[in-house]
C-alpha cells in the first residue's frame, strides 16, 4: 500500500463550523505534513509531525489544530474558519522522521478542497 | 524567506516535442532538489529526487539535471505525449536552519504547467 488517504474530498462550511480533515498511510512513514496551496500558488507547509510529535508550526494561526493520533494518521481540526482559508489542504508522509538526513520523497494525498462559506 | 522559481509558468507543446523547464532555487546551503509531477485530480507524484552537484536522473522519457553551484536544475520530456500533461513542481530544501527554516524543510516553487496537445 503507497497510497496516503485523504477524507474527505470536499469540504463546505460556515465560518462558525467545526469540522476536520483527515489522513491516513500505512507505509510505516515516520513523519506526516500538512500543506496548504491556494490557486496559481506553490504549496505552502503548515505542520510537520515527526514520530508523532509536532516538529514545525509555520506559525499556523490557532483555528487550525493539528493532531497525530498515531503513527499512520494525521488530523487537522478546523474551527471558526474565515473565507481566506478556502483553499486545497495535502497531507503528505515521509519515510524517515524529520531533521534526521532525511532527502526522501513526499507521498501525497490527492488534498481536501476546503470552501468556508 | 527561501525564494524558488520556475519558468515557464505554462507551456504548450505538440505531441512529440521535446520540452524542457528551469528550477532556479538558492545556491547556498543547499540538502536536496525534487521534482514532482501533479495531474490534475490526482496527487503529487516524486519524480526525482537530487542531492549531487552535476546529478542527471532519468526516469523513462524524462530526464532532470542538477547545478548546485549557480542553483539551477533543468527536467527535460523527450518525445512529449498527451498523458506527460501536468503541473510540474520542483521543491527545494536547505541545509542551514537560517532566516526562520528548517534543517531539510521543501520549500516549492509555483510549478509549471505543461499541456501535450494531440
Amino acid at each position: 500500500d503507497t497510497e496516503v488517504t485523504q477524507t474527505p474530498k470536499h469540504l463546505v462550511m460556515g465560518m462558525t463550523n467545526k469540522k476536520s480533515l483527515k489522513c491516513e498511510q500505512h507505509m510505516g512513514h515516520r513523519a506526516m505534513y500538512w500543506y496548504k496551496q491556494k490557486a496559481k500558488k506553490p504549496p505552502e507547509l503548515m505542520f510537520v509531525y515527526s514520530y508523532e510529535k509536532l516538529s514545525i508550526n509555520e506559525s499556523v494561526p490557532s483555528r487550525f489544530s493539528p493532531e497525530c493520533p498515531n503513527s499512520s494518521l494525521l488530523n487537522l481540526h478546523l474551527h471558526a474558519l474565515q473565507p481566506e482559508d478556502s483553499a486545497l489542504y495535502l497531507c503528505a508522509s515521509s519515510q524517515r522522521g524529520f531533521g534526521t538526513m532525511n532527502t526522501g520523497e513526499l507521498f501525497f494525498g490527492e488534498g481536501s478542497r476546503l470552501t468556508v462559506l | 524567506i527561501l525564494n524558488v522559481e520556475q519558468s515557464p509558468q505554462s507551456l504548450h507543446v505538440q505531441e512529440g516535442d521535446s520540452t524542457n523547464f528551469t528550477c532556479s532555487f538558492p545556491s547556498s546551503n543547499f540538502y536536496a532538489l525534487h521534482w514532482y509531477r501533479w495531474e490534475t485530480a490526482k496527487s503529487p507524484e516524486a519524480l526525482f529526487v537530487m542531492t549531487l552537484n552535476g546529478d542527471e536522473k532519468k526516469k523513462g522519457r524524462i530526464s532532470a539535471t542538477l547545478n548546485t553551484k549557480e542553483g539551477y536544475s533543468y527536467l527535460y520530456i523527450k518525445g512529449s505525449q498527451p498523458e506527460d500533461s501536468a503541473t510540474y513542481l520542483c521543491a527545494f530544501a536547505t541545509s542551514s536552519n537560517a532566516g526562520g527554516t528548517s534543517y531539510g524543510k521543501l520549500t516549492f516553487g509555483q510549478g509549471t504547467i505543461l499541456t501535450v496537445h494531440p
